[in-house]
């Protein structure tokens, strides 16, 4: 079954260094999302991404985050300056359309730690 | 804008009782609903969701949820747990009616299962 994947599933960084995430999504799926959960809270929606463009933000997603599908497969997520704040597991997902009725399929996550 | 509440941050039963995990939503439109549950070291799997038509919905491996507008709850049941069913759960809201394609997460619910 296909499956979005994640790497690295464990990223230490020091506050100021510049992170990217990676993501592979499922193969024919167009619509690309970002969620992080900082331990003990919320699921928390990040960004939409749609045709290279950035469909739909939070507040959360600020200059200092950006995204980019650098090619067919991959989907990135890059921290400019990490804070501490920003320590927290990163969900990518991924969908055949955009509609509310469709299903969005996670990967298994990226814990980040930043020291 | 939408927003979840799951009651209750742990619930814990015994093997072969029932389970009940608790979802009230709030949304100015008539939503979508969706449970999704994380293993261990994995990403979040989706269990069912509510687009529209039947209000009973019918899940992967034996779960249910019924979604009740008068109540902006929908919780998620099972008849009878199984160890394998340990698990931290999630009820998600999405907008209806448009392609707004984020999904707003509850705390989520860990359940242990006992012997």
């Amino acid at each position: 079954e296909p499956e979005v994947t994640q790497t690295p599933s464990h990223q230490v960084t020091q506050m100021g260094q510049e992170v990217i995430l990676r993501c592979v999504p499922i193969s024919n799926h167009l619509y690309f999302y970002w969620y992080r959960q900082i331990l003990g809270q919320k699921v928390e929606f990040l960004v939409s991404f749609y045709n290279n463009e950035i469909s739909e933000k939070s507040e959360i997603f600020d200059d200092q985050f950006s995204v980019e599908r650098p090619d067919g497969s991959n989907f990135t997520l890059k921290i400019r300056s990490t804070k501490l704040e920003d320590s927290a597991m990163y969900f990518c997902a991924s969908s055949e359309g955009l509609a509310g009725v469709e299903t969005q399929y996670f990967g298994p996550g990226t814990r980040l730690l930043v020291l | 804008a939408q927003s979840v509440t799951q009651l209750g941050s742990h619930v814990s039963v015994s093997e072969g009782a029932l389970v009940l995990l608790r979802c009230n939503y709030s949304s100015s439109v008539p939503p979508y609903l969706f449970w999704y549950v994380q293993y261990p070291n994995q990403g979040l799997q989706l269990l069912l969701k509510y687009t529209t038509g039947a209000t009973l919905v019918k899940g992967i491996n034996g779960f249910e949820a019924e979604f009740k507008k008068s109540e902006t709850s929908f919780h998620l049941t099972k008849p009878s747990a199984h160890m394998s069913d340990a698990a931290e759960y999630f009820c998600a809201v999405r907008r209806g009616g448009t392609s707004y394609g984020k999904l707003t997460f509850g705390q989520g619910t860990i359940l242990t299962v006992h012997p």
